[in-house]
């Protein structure tokens, strides 16, 4: 069946690249996202890549997607405190907001 | 550009009440779709409206329904409430071909 797989912590130094890693089962999926989701707040869409991508960067985010893999990386440079965050893999189809979602990576900033 | 807007924040009730949860979508955007967040199961897909109509049901007992008015406006109802049904509902709305969500601050429910 269709499933998303995410580590539930990452540990970094402030100053380090965090990478959060995320797999996912359905080969028809489109589209796949990055959300984070702060303490007491909604999820926030932080970025996402369209399958037939490889690579998608946006300032201190890089997106690396290996589709045969069937896996999903999302690095952030240089992290900081206010990156301490959960963040949320999911992956979907065109046009259609049924998502379907990892289970959230609590990303744990040491300083 | 205003947000996607949840009222209540938060709110409590007992066993056996219902309650009903309102979610105002970004301006423009058709979709409205409804998620229960808890600890132990995360992200689960409620019901997703688009232009008044139900496009999308999760694996939730008929308890919980949804509906979505002329104006895009949605609202989620769950009655004879259990304490399995504390939780933070989400509602997101959507836009654009590559199915971006954009989420309300949530309403935070307790069951007691």
């Amino acid at each position: 069946g269709e499933d998303v797989e995410q580590s539930l912590f990452l540990s970094v130094r402030e100053g380090d690249s965090s990478v959060i890693n995320c797999t996912y089962t359905d080969s028809s999926s489109t589209y796949l996202y990055w959300y984070k989701q702060e303490p007491g707040a909604g999820l926030q869409l932080l970025t996402y890549i369209f399958s037939n991508m490889d690579m998608k960067q946006d300032q201190r985010l890089t997106v690396l997607l290996n589709k045969k893999d069937k896996h999903l990386s999302l690095r952030i440079a240089d992290t900081q405190t206010g990156d301490s965050a959960i963040y949320f893999c999911a992956e979907g189809m065109d046009s259609n907001y049924q998502l379907i979602w990892g289970a959230g990576t609590k990303l744990i900033i040491k300083p | 550009k205003a947000g996607v807007t949840q009222t209540p924040r938060y709110l409590i009730k007992t066993r056996g009440q219902q309650v009903t949860l309102s979610c105002s979508p970004i301006s423009g955007h058709r979709s409205v779709s409804w998620y229960q967040q808890t600890p132990g199961q995360g992200l689960q897909f409620l019901f997703e409206y688009f232009s008044e109509t139900q496009r999308n049901k999760g694996n939730f007992p008929g308890r919980f329904s949804g509906r979505q008015f002329s104006n895009s406006r949605s609202e989620m109802n769950v009655s004879t409430l259990e304490l399995g049904d504390s939780a933070l509902y989400l509602c997101a709305s959507g836009k654009g071909a590559a199915g971006e969500l954009f989420f309300g601050e949530g309403s935070r429910l307790t069951v007691l």
